[in-house]
This record gives C-alpha cells, structure tokens and sequence, in this order.
C-alpha cells in the first residue's frame, strides 16, 4: 500500500510564475490536509479537503492561493505569481477519516518550493 | 485557540545519553489528541505516537516513551540510550475533537542532535 505521494519533491519557480503542487492520497483515504512548512519553522496548518469539497481553508492566505481535491485524480495545491516568502515545505496528509481516536494523518514526502 | 509550545529549540547530546523533549499544550476542549512526529534530515515526517485526552498511561515502545500529564498540560518524550539515527526535528502537535477535520496544530519543532 503505497504512502501519500506528493510531486514534485522539489519546484524552484520565478517570481510571477504558478507552482501547482500534487497530492495522491493514501488508497482509501477520502480527507486531504496541506500543511506548509517555512524555513525553521513548524507546520501550519492551511487547507482541509473532502473529495470536491473545501472543508476548513482557514489557514489559507486569502490571496493567490487555492486547493481542490477533485473526484478523479490528485489534490492539487495552487500557487499563482509566487513570491520569495512563498518559498517553503509543502506537505499533505490523508487520513481515512476524522484524526483522532482511532487513526492519525499520514504525510508525504513534502515539495520544497523555492522561489527565485 | 489550540497552542503548542516546545520550548527546546536545539538539544545536543552524546549517543547513549537519555534525553526529554518537553511539550506543553493549550487547549479549551476536554476531548483532544496529542501527537509525536520526527523528521529527519531527509525531511519526511514520520508518525510516533497518539495518545488522546482520556488516556493518561505512559507508553513506552522501544528505546521510546511518553509521559501524558494532563494536570500540567504536558506530553513529554524520552529517549532512552540515544543513537546517532535518532537525530532530527521532533514535532509536537495537536487535535481538538471538535475542530474541523481534526487539522493539526504544531510545535515549533526541537532539533536532536546526537553526537557519537
């Protein structure tokens, strides 16, 4: 049973340009997180998915940044006109349900985005 | 509002020294989940462990173990005999029960290096 795969593991864009990073969740796994990560920094928290469906996007900037997580295929996180400060780990989990009790989130690899 | 605070930021030790990492919480709901993740150099993040709120037992797994104290908010980990490969960030994190999708709430990370 492969893990959440994430692609690609490393993006390096030019300032203005999009950065769409992809999220293949765990097999029979239906709630996707993003989570980023800036240099020395923890995670935060920006986007959580249902399939078709945009749960809690609280932590999302309200700007330039969108996710979906579409029926068929990835999720997809997109980044349009990137910045230098959007330079940073991009990682996602899946979890077969609600995070708690009984099961946990599992993370990708992460895509390290550098912005130049 | 959920916070977690790891105050070590760095913590060196020699290979078979015993070392804790602290982590303390804040949170308003009686219902939650607490977390231990380590990312190592290659900056994957790898489960350790979940303890929920109604479950003070210590756990230990290995050369690993948990200490659960909820009447001082705290949810440390100890490595016992520590190796070279234990080098990395731990994570602390945590989940309240009524939160949306269950997202996770992060320390700021304590870095272990481990000497030999």
């Amino acid at each position: 049973n492969a893990g959440v795969m994430q692609n690609p593991r490393h993006l390096v864009r030019r300032r203005g340009q999009e950065a769409r990073l992809r999220c293949s969740p765990m097999k029979g796994h239906s709630h996707v997180y993003w989570y980023r990560q800036l240099p020395e920094e923890g995670l935060k928290f920006m986007v959580y998915l249902q399939k078709e469906n945009i749960i809690d996007e609280s932590g999302m900037p309200k700007e330039r940044f969108s996710a979906e997580f579409p029926k068929e295929g990835p999720s997809i996180l997109r980044i349009q006109q990137v910045v230098r400060g959007d330079s940073a780990a991009y990682f996602c989990a899946s979890s077969p349900g609600t995070v708690g009790l009984s099961t946990e989130a599992f993370f990708g690899q992460g895509t390290r985005l550098t912005v130049v | 509002a959920q916070k977690v605070t790891q105050a070590q930021t760095e913590i060196s030790v020699v290979e078979k020294e015993d070392v804790t990492l602290d982590c303390v919480y804040e949170t308003r709901d009686t219902t939650y989940y607490l977390f231990w993740y380590k990312q190592p150099p290659s900056g994957e993040l790898v489960f350790l462990i979940r303890r929920n709120s109604f479950d003070e037992q210590n756990e230990i797994s290995g050369r690993y173990s948990w200490n659960f104290q909820k009447s001082t908010s705290s949810f440390n980990f100890t490595i016992t005999a520590s190796q070279v490969v234990d080098s990395a960030v731990y994570f602390c994190a945590l989940s309240e029960a009524r939160t949306s999708g269950s997202r996770l709430t992060f320390g700021e990370g304590t870095q272990l290096t481990v000497n030999p």
